[in-house]
Formats: structure tokens, sequence, C-alpha cells
């Protein structure tokens, strides 16, 4: 079975850093690319970034270019998100989403709960 | 960047009735090399994480009921629910994986009649 658990949520004052967490199980982390999507409360769905399975291949939202890092260990079956030089739009749920295949360029076969992210002073 | 809209933006039916949902994306997400459209729908229950239910436009995910279809192709496509279920009230959104950014549309909410 499929497990996606995020952790490393919580409040943070604008400007300061963050790292979320993926720990995956059930399925071989590293022949699957992985994705944040994010969703500000009572809003829609934003795909944030992607890392596919072997080589790395990383790609971001506009959005968060520059300020947000996507890495995996593959040895580990752990998914980070490094959230630098956040802003009050930041605030969301931040889920893991498990891709479709080793590529990027699959669906979200599979999400975690999400872990909360709240940049407020 | 592709643009993803939804029509409409919520909808209502009776138990037992279709819903049909529309997704158009601003770009063709039709990949000629190997004809498949990079797009996919997701349903969303109050309080859970979205949950994939088509991909490549018309392929059901393992396990979704077969209530739920999907069609398009290029440009403009369907999500089809044949007969509404109480368990099928939640926000339903398309997604295009062809090109990055990744977009999703802004979501229909589907409630019962």
């Amino acid at each position: 079975e499929v497990q996606l658990l995020e952790s490393g949520g919580g409040l943070v004052q604008p400007g300061g850093s963050l790292r979320l967490s993926c720990a995956a199980s059930g399925f071989t982390f590293s022949g699957y690319a992985m994705s944040w999507v994010r969703q500000a409360p009572g809003k829609g769905l934003e795909w944030v970034s992607v890392i596919s399975g072997r080589d790395g291949t990383t790609f971001y939202a506009d959005s968060v270019k520059g300020r947000f890092t996507i890495s995996r260990d593959n040895s580990k079956n752990t998914l980070d998100l490094q959230m630098n030089s956040l802003r009050a739009e930041d605030t969301a749920v931040y889920y893991c989403a498990k891709m479709g295949g080793g590529t990027c360029y699959s669906a979200l076969a599979y999400w975690g709960q999400g872990t909360l992210v709240t940049v407020s002073s | 960047d592709i643009v993803m809209t939804q029509s409409p933006d919520s909808l209502a039916v009776s138990l037992g009735e279709r819903a049909t949902i529309n997704c158009k994306s601003s770009q063709n997400v039709l990949y000629s090399s190997n004809n498949k459209n990079y797009l996919a729908w997701y349903q969303q229950k109050p309080r859970q994480p979205p949950k994939l239910l088509i991909y490549w436009a018309s392929t059901r995910e393992s396990g979704v009921p077969d209530r739920f279809s999907g069609s398009g192709s290029g440009t403009d496509f369907t999500l089809t629910i044949s007969s509404l279920q109480a368990e099928d009230v939640a926000v339903y959104y398309c997604q295009q994986y062809y090109g990055t950014p990744f977009t999703f549309g802004p979501g229909t909410k589907v409630d019962i009649k």
C-alpha cells in the first residue's frame, strides 16, 4: 500500500525558512517522479515543483523559483522541499504526490494528507 | 503557461442523473509523437487530499467506479459522472501535465440537487 507522510509544517514569520519532508513507502521510490502541490485555505490547487525519479531533473512554478528547492534521497525514500524567503502568500497545505511514472510528465497518482504551512508575523 | 479553465463553476444534480464538467486548455496538450493527451482529472472531497480519477484524458485510474469517464482531445475535455451518487459530492479539478508549470483548472463543485 502506497503511503506518503508529510512533516515539517508550522508557523513561520515572513522571510523565514522551513523544510518539508515526505516519507514514502509501499512502492519503488526511485522509479517515480515526485511533486509538491499546495492549496491555500479555501482555494484551488497550485502545483509547486517536481523532481524526476532517477536523474533528479527538477522544475518549479514561477511563484517559488529561486526560493524553494526540491530534493530527494532515494536511499531513504524521502522527498524534501526547502522553502526560503517565505511570504504570506505561501500559506497553504502542502501535499506530497507520487507521479504516475519515472518522468516528470505524468499525472499525480497518489497524494499524501498534507502539512499546513502558515506564514505570519 | 498553459491556462486551464473549467465550466461550470458549480452544479447541482439529482441522484442518479448525469453530471458533466468541461475543461479547456489555452494550448494543445496532445503530444503528437505518442498521441496522448496530457490531461488528468482529480476529485477532492471536503477535508481530504485530491484523488486521481482519470489520466491521459480518458484512462480511468484503478479502483475508480466506471460511472466516471473522461473524453476530449487537444484543448477541450469533459469529465462525465453517468449516474451521480451521494459520495460523488466533491470539487473536481482538471490538470495539464504537458508542460511546466503544470497547471490546474479552478475546480467545479458538484452537489446534490
